[in-house]
């Protein structure tokens, strides 16, 4: 089993769209959760972080199941400008408490 | 604040051939990380340091090689270049390696062994 593990994608969707990423993570002693986004061919950026009551930026907005070991992304009237891919990134629950990044999801939206 | 800089940015590297990709952080972060991201691929963990003189392997470390003299810098040496190594690589720093801080990275280099 996969560290992380993200919905296939891609996802295409109208512009407007409310769209929703799920992740799931197999180490429960996993400690920090964050979304990161990555523009084609260029590095991922922190989209935000995740927090265990959950919390909004804008129009994104952000989950975390600890029990079920879930993590999800949910973003209100995509934009044009949303197209990227969704990374979900997880640490890794050890000593070293490092960063494991998913496959991440593809989103396109479309005018 | 130059953030994680990178270079090259691209390489084209005959089969058998050695190089380094080079990293430097001017934030003094304690942790570095290389990553690997292949065609439509996600990220995979090569090596990682938590501080000058310590480092360790990630998920696919054969055939690469790491230092951490400083806290700045973390280069990455190819020996012995394979086509399985073409791919974009990925240098990032953190603070604290996770617990609510950001992971910044570098713009990558591009490889290619032919």
């Amino acid at each position: 089993r996969k560290e992380v593990e993200q919905d296939p994608g891609p996802f295409n969707v109208p512009e407007g769209a409310t769209v929703a990423f799920n992740c799931t993570y197999s180490n429960s002693a996993s400690q920090s959760f964050f979304w990161y986004r990555q523009d084609c061919r260029k590095e991922p950026k922190l989209l935000m972080s995740v927090y265990s009551s959950g919390n909004e930026d804008g129009r994104f907005t952000a989950q975390l199941n600890r029990a079920s070991q879930y993590i999800s992304l949910l973003i209100r009237d995509s934009k044009l400008s949303d197209s990227a891919t969704y990374l979900c990134v997880v640490t890794d629950g050890g000593a070293t408490n490092k960063l494991i990044f998913g496959t991440g999801t593809l989103l396109a939206v479309q005018p | 604040n130059a953030g994680v800089t990178q270079t090259p940015k691209f390489r084209i590297l005959k089969i058998g051939q050695s190089m380094t990709l080079q990293c430097t952080q001017d934030m003094n972060h304690n942790y570095m990380y290389w990553y690997r991201q292949d065609p439509g691929m996600g990220l995979k963990l090569i090596y990682y340091s938590v501080g000058a003189g310590i480092t360790d392997k990630g998920e696919v470390p054969n055939g690469y090689n790491v230092s951490r003299s400083t806290t700045e810098d973390f280069p990455l040496r190819l020996e012995l270049a394979a086509p399985s190594q073409t791919s974009v690589y990925f240098c990032a720093s953190s603070y604290l390696g996770g617990a609510n801080t950001e992971a910044f990275f570098g713009q990558g280099t591009r490889l290619t062994v032919v």
